[in-house]
Protein backbone atom coordinates (compact mmCIF):
# COMPACT_ATOMS: atom_id res chain seq x y z
CA UNK A 1 0.00 0.00 0.00
CA UNK A 2 2.73 2.43 -1.02
CA UNK A 3 4.62 2.40 2.21
CA UNK A 4 1.94 5.07 3.88
CA UNK A 5 2.09 5.13 7.78
CA UNK A 6 0.14 7.25 9.61
CA UNK A 7 0.97 8.78 13.27
CA UNK A 8 -0.41 8.85 15.63
CA UNK A 9 -3.28 6.17 15.10
CA UNK A 10 -5.00 7.10 18.12
CA UNK A 11 -5.35 10.11 20.28
CA UNK A 12 -7.87 11.65 22.51
CA UNK A 13 -7.27 15.25 23.41
CA UNK A 14 -9.05 17.98 24.81
CA UNK A 15 -10.93 20.44 23.31
CA UNK A 16 -8.97 24.25 22.20
CA UNK A 17 -5.56 22.22 21.76
CA UNK A 18 -3.46 21.75 19.31
CA UNK A 19 -3.34 18.45 17.03
CA UNK A 20 -0.96 17.20 14.50
CA UNK A 21 -1.44 14.07 12.46
CA UNK A 22 1.12 12.85 10.32
CA UNK A 23 1.11 10.87 6.84
CA UNK A 24 4.23 9.63 5.75
CA UNK A 25 4.98 7.54 2.17
CA UNK A 26 8.10 5.76 1.13
CA UNK A 27 6.83 5.99 -2.70
CA UNK A 28 7.68 9.28 -3.60
CA UNK A 29 3.93 9.73 -5.11
CA UNK A 30 2.85 13.19 -6.16
CA UNK A 31 -0.39 13.72 -4.92
CA UNK A 32 -1.16 13.53 -1.37
CA UNK A 33 -4.31 14.34 0.25
CA UNK A 34 -6.26 14.09 4.20
CA UNK A 35 -9.51 13.14 4.33
CA UNK A 36 -12.24 12.58 6.89
CA UNK A 37 -14.68 9.27 7.54
CA UNK A 38 -17.72 10.02 9.32
CA UNK A 39 -20.75 8.21 9.84
CA UNK A 40 -23.27 8.71 6.58
CA UNK A 41 -20.92 10.46 4.88
CA UNK A 42 -18.32 9.06 2.38
CA UNK A 43 -15.11 10.08 2.85
CA UNK A 44 -13.98 14.05 2.56
CA UNK A 45 -11.38 15.85 1.43
CA UNK A 46 -9.82 18.12 3.50
CA UNK A 47 -6.96 19.16 1.89
CA UNK A 48 -4.47 17.81 -0.56
CA UNK A 49 -0.85 18.55 -2.07
CA UNK A 50 0.04 18.43 -5.27
CA UNK A 51 3.67 18.28 -4.31
CA UNK A 52 6.02 19.82 -1.71
CA UNK A 53 5.20 23.38 -0.81
CA UNK A 54 1.91 22.76 -2.92
CA UNK A 55 -1.26 22.34 -1.36
CA UNK A 56 -5.08 23.14 -1.64
CA UNK A 57 -8.04 22.78 0.12
CA UNK A 58 -11.16 20.17 0.02
CA UNK A 59 -14.21 20.59 0.79
CA UNK A 60 -14.43 20.61 4.25
CA UNK A 61 -10.94 22.55 5.01
CA UNK A 62 -12.27 24.91 7.65
CA UNK A 63 -10.78 24.66 11.08
CA UNK A 64 -7.43 22.62 9.23
CA UNK A 65 -4.09 24.04 8.18
CA UNK A 66 -1.59 21.61 6.04
CA UNK A 67 2.18 21.40 5.59
CA UNK A 68 4.16 19.84 2.86
CA UNK A 69 7.98 20.38 3.41
CA UNK A 70 9.13 17.25 2.20
CA UNK A 71 7.35 14.52 -0.73
CA UNK A 72 7.19 11.93 1.87
CA UNK A 73 5.62 13.64 4.58
CA UNK A 74 2.29 15.59 4.64
CA UNK A 75 0.87 17.11 8.19
CA UNK A 76 -2.26 18.04 9.00
CA UNK A 77 -2.87 20.76 11.86
CA UNK A 78 -6.03 20.90 13.72
CA UNK A 79 -5.36 24.58 15.67
CA UNK A 80 -7.58 24.67 17.93
CA UNK A 81 -9.42 21.21 18.32
CA UNK A 82 -13.26 21.27 18.67
CA UNK A 83 -16.30 18.15 19.06
CA UNK A 84 -16.66 18.57 15.45
CA UNK A 85 -13.22 17.18 14.72
CA UNK A 86 -13.91 14.17 16.31
CA UNK A 87 -13.41 11.79 13.20
CA UNK A 88 -11.30 8.90 11.85
CA UNK A 89 -8.96 10.76 9.34
CA UNK A 90 -7.11 8.80 6.72
CA UNK A 91 -4.19 10.11 4.55
CA UNK A 92 -4.02 9.05 0.93
CA UNK A 93 -1.61 9.37 -1.96
CA UNK A 94 -2.02 8.88 -5.75
CA UNK A 95 -0.13 7.17 -8.52
CA UNK A 96 -1.34 8.13 -12.05
CA UNK A 97 -5.19 7.14 -11.48
CA UNK A 98 -4.46 4.41 -8.07
CA UNK A 99 -5.11 5.01 -4.95
CA UNK A 100 -3.45 3.76 -2.00
CA UNK A 101 -4.85 4.49 1.78
CA UNK A 102 -2.86 5.04 5.04
CA UNK A 103 -4.61 2.85 8.05
CA UNK A 104 -6.46 5.79 9.67
CA UNK A 105 -6.20 7.82 12.69
CA UNK A 106 -8.75 7.52 15.56
CA UNK A 107 -9.14 11.42 16.79
CA UNK A 108 -11.81 12.28 19.76
CA UNK A 109 -12.13 15.73 20.92
CA UNK A 110 -13.35 15.75 24.64
CA UNK B 1 -24.72 16.78 -4.14
CA UNK B 2 -23.57 13.74 -3.98
CA UNK B 3 -20.91 12.84 -7.07
CA UNK B 4 -21.06 8.74 -6.45
CA UNK B 5 -24.33 6.99 -5.35
CA UNK B 6 -24.01 2.96 -3.62
CA UNK B 7 -26.64 0.66 -3.20
CA UNK B 8 -27.83 -0.92 -1.02
CA UNK B 9 -26.57 1.03 2.08
CA UNK B 10 -26.64 -1.77 4.43
CA UNK B 11 -26.64 -5.61 3.39
CA UNK B 12 -26.95 -8.74 5.31
CA UNK B 13 -26.29 -12.11 3.84
CA UNK B 14 -26.24 -15.52 4.60
CA UNK B 15 -23.02 -17.32 3.55
CA UNK B 16 -22.61 -18.53 -0.09
CA UNK B 17 -24.82 -16.09 -0.96
CA UNK B 18 -24.19 -14.38 -4.18
CA UNK B 19 -24.20 -10.49 -3.59
CA UNK B 20 -23.95 -7.35 -5.53
CA UNK B 21 -23.47 -3.68 -4.76
CA UNK B 22 -24.27 -1.40 -7.23
CA UNK B 23 -22.64 2.19 -8.09
CA UNK B 24 -23.44 5.23 -10.24
CA UNK B 25 -21.36 8.31 -10.68
CA UNK B 26 -22.32 11.47 -12.39
CA UNK B 27 -18.48 12.92 -13.08
CA UNK B 28 -16.19 12.20 -16.37
CA UNK B 29 -13.98 9.70 -14.49
CA UNK B 30 -10.59 8.19 -15.70
CA UNK B 31 -11.03 5.00 -13.26
CA UNK B 32 -13.27 3.71 -10.98
CA UNK B 33 -12.42 2.10 -7.55
CA UNK B 34 -13.78 -0.74 -5.09
CA UNK B 35 -12.14 -0.52 -1.67
CA UNK B 36 -12.99 -2.55 1.15
CA UNK B 37 -12.94 -0.94 4.80
CA UNK B 38 -13.14 -3.72 7.75
CA UNK B 39 -14.51 -2.79 10.75
CA UNK B 40 -11.96 -0.60 12.86
CA UNK B 41 -9.61 -0.92 9.59
CA UNK B 42 -7.83 0.43 7.17
CA UNK B 43 -8.88 0.94 3.43
CA UNK B 44 -7.63 -1.49 1.27
CA UNK B 45 -8.51 -1.28 -2.58
CA UNK B 46 -9.74 -4.10 -4.64
CA UNK B 47 -10.02 -2.93 -7.84
CA UNK B 48 -8.94 -0.51 -9.97
CA UNK B 49 -11.00 -0.38 -13.99
CA UNK B 50 -12.08 1.95 -16.39
CA UNK B 51 -13.18 -0.66 -18.45
CA UNK B 52 -15.09 -4.02 -18.93
CA UNK B 53 -14.29 -6.41 -16.25
CA UNK B 54 -11.43 -7.85 -13.50
CA UNK B 55 -11.76 -10.70 -11.21
CA UNK B 56 -9.98 -11.20 -8.52
CA UNK B 57 -10.76 -14.62 -6.53
CA UNK B 58 -14.55 -14.56 -5.69
CA UNK B 59 -14.86 -10.94 -6.30
CA UNK B 60 -15.57 -9.39 -9.51
CA UNK B 61 -15.74 -5.92 -10.53
CA UNK B 62 -17.78 -4.55 -13.63
CA UNK B 63 -18.34 -1.33 -15.43
CA UNK B 64 -20.14 0.56 -17.97
CA UNK B 65 -18.95 3.65 -19.22
CA UNK B 66 -21.92 4.78 -20.95
CA UNK B 67 -24.24 4.20 -18.29
CA UNK B 68 -22.05 5.51 -15.91
CA UNK B 69 -22.41 2.75 -13.75
CA UNK B 70 -20.40 -0.27 -11.81
CA UNK B 71 -21.33 -3.52 -10.08
CA UNK B 72 -19.03 -5.72 -7.40
CA UNK B 73 -19.65 -8.95 -7.10
CA UNK B 74 -18.94 -11.62 -4.05
CA UNK B 75 -19.33 -15.05 -5.40
CA UNK B 76 -19.90 -17.63 -2.75
CA UNK B 77 -20.12 -14.94 0.49
CA UNK B 78 -18.31 -15.88 3.50
CA UNK B 79 -18.18 -14.23 6.75
CA UNK B 80 -14.99 -12.71 6.76
CA UNK B 81 -16.41 -10.31 3.49
CA UNK B 82 -18.18 -8.72 6.51
CA UNK B 83 -16.94 -4.98 5.83
CA UNK B 84 -17.88 -1.78 4.31
CA UNK B 85 -17.28 -1.87 0.41
CA UNK B 86 -16.91 2.04 -0.62
CA UNK B 87 -16.66 2.96 -4.46
CA UNK B 88 -14.45 5.51 -5.78
CA UNK B 89 -14.01 7.53 -8.34
CA UNK B 90 -10.99 9.35 -9.95
CA UNK B 91 -12.65 12.47 -11.81
CA UNK B 92 -11.21 13.36 -15.24
CA UNK B 93 -12.26 17.07 -14.82
CA UNK B 94 -10.47 17.85 -11.84
CA UNK B 95 -7.52 15.84 -12.73
CA UNK B 96 -6.43 15.05 -9.52
CA UNK B 97 -9.65 14.34 -7.27
CA UNK B 98 -11.20 11.45 -5.46
CA UNK B 99 -15.13 10.81 -4.67
CA UNK B 100 -16.63 8.46 -2.69
CA UNK B 101 -19.93 7.03 -2.38
CA UNK B 102 -21.13 6.20 1.30
CA UNK B 103 -20.39 2.26 1.47
CA UNK B 104 -22.40 -0.43 1.37
CA UNK B 105 -22.23 -2.31 4.80
CA UNK B 106 -22.14 -5.86 4.25
CA UNK B 107 -23.05 -8.28 6.82
CA UNK B 108 -22.56 -12.33 5.92
CA UNK B 109 -23.78 -14.82 8.90
CA UNK B 110 -22.52 -17.93 8.95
Amino acid sequence: DAGITQSPRHKVTETGTPVTLRCHQTENHRYMYWYRQDPGHGLRLIHYSYGVKDTDKGEVSDGYSVSRSKTEDFLLTLESATSSQTSVYFCATRQNTEAFFGQGTRLTVV
Amino acid sequence: KNEVEQSPQNLTAQEGEFITINCSYSVGISALHWLQQHPGGGIVSLFMLSSGKKKHGRLIATINIQEKHSSLHITASHPRDSAVYICAVSASNTGNQFYFGTGTSLTVIP
